[in-house]
């Protein structure tokens, strides 16, 4: 089974309007932590925002916010108010096995985002 | 802070030939992954080093794939002889620990662009 899924190739969004992109997990390690990952056509892996699985609250990070559905097992990133360098890939990815003194990070096959003007 | 180094950026190459590549993490990073990105997918570990030793390598493919970390700093990971499925982006990342606490987010290189003829 993927560990991590996205099920959108590619999403649309007009500049200014919020948009979600879906990122579902299958984990039966009790320590996780979630990622969000955007990668523009320049190829650099940039970090947005992390999720624990036992933290109580969303995570936010300025426009991004992480809607975290534990029993769900979801962790939709929400961007608010799209701009046209929003304009990437987008990876969710799993951290597991934290209780084993090292990790691993596995990701999902991502979402392409465009944001028109 | 330096980010992490890579190189070289581009590479071509002809089926079975031997090609390596180099990666400096960020200063006192502990912890240094090499992943592997095929077009249209995400980033799958290859191999991941914790200091000098390899804590995981159980997606690397030993027959032809080979990775040193010297002196627990920089990094080579060689492919030899490399076949049509290895075009690839060849990325590089580092954190300080072992992605054990909070978000210790892994940091990312440039990534290296193989294209095997």
């Amino acid at each position: 089974a993927q560990k991590i899924t996205q099920t959108q190739p590619g999403m649309f969004v007009q500049e200014k309007e919020a948009v979600t992109l879906d990122c579902t997990y299958d984990t039966s390690d009790p320590s996780y932590g979630l990622f969000w990952y955007k990668q523009p056509s320049s190829g650099e892996m940039i970090f947005l925002i992390y999720q624990g699985s036992y933290d109580q609250q969303n995570a936010t990070e300025g426009r991004y916010s992480l809607n975290f559905q534990k029993a769900r097992k979801s962790a939709n990133l929400v961007i608010s108010a799209s701009q046209l360098g929003d304009s990437a890939m987008y990876f969710c990815a799993m951290r597991e096995g934290q209780h084993t003194g090292y990790s691993t990070l596995t990701f999902g096959k991502g979402t392409m985002l465009l944001v028109s003007p | 802070e330096a980010g992490v180094a890579q190189s070289p950026r581009y590479k071509i190459i002809e089926k079975r030939q031997s090609v390596a590549f180099w990666c400096n993490p960020i200063s006192g990073h502990a912890t240094l992954y090499w992943y592997q990105q095929i077009l249209g997918q995400g980033p799958k570990l290859l191999i991941q080093f914790q200091n000098n030793g390899v804590v995981d390598d159980s997606q690397l493919p030993k027959d032809r794939f080979s990775a040193e970390r010297l002196k627990g700093v920089d990094s080579t990971l060689k492919i030899q002889p490399a076949k049509l499925e290895d075009s690839a982006v060849y990325l590089c990342a580092s954190n300080p620990r072992g992605g054990t606490s909070s978000v210790d987010e892994q940091y990312f290189g440039p990534g290296t662009r193989l294209t095997v003829t």
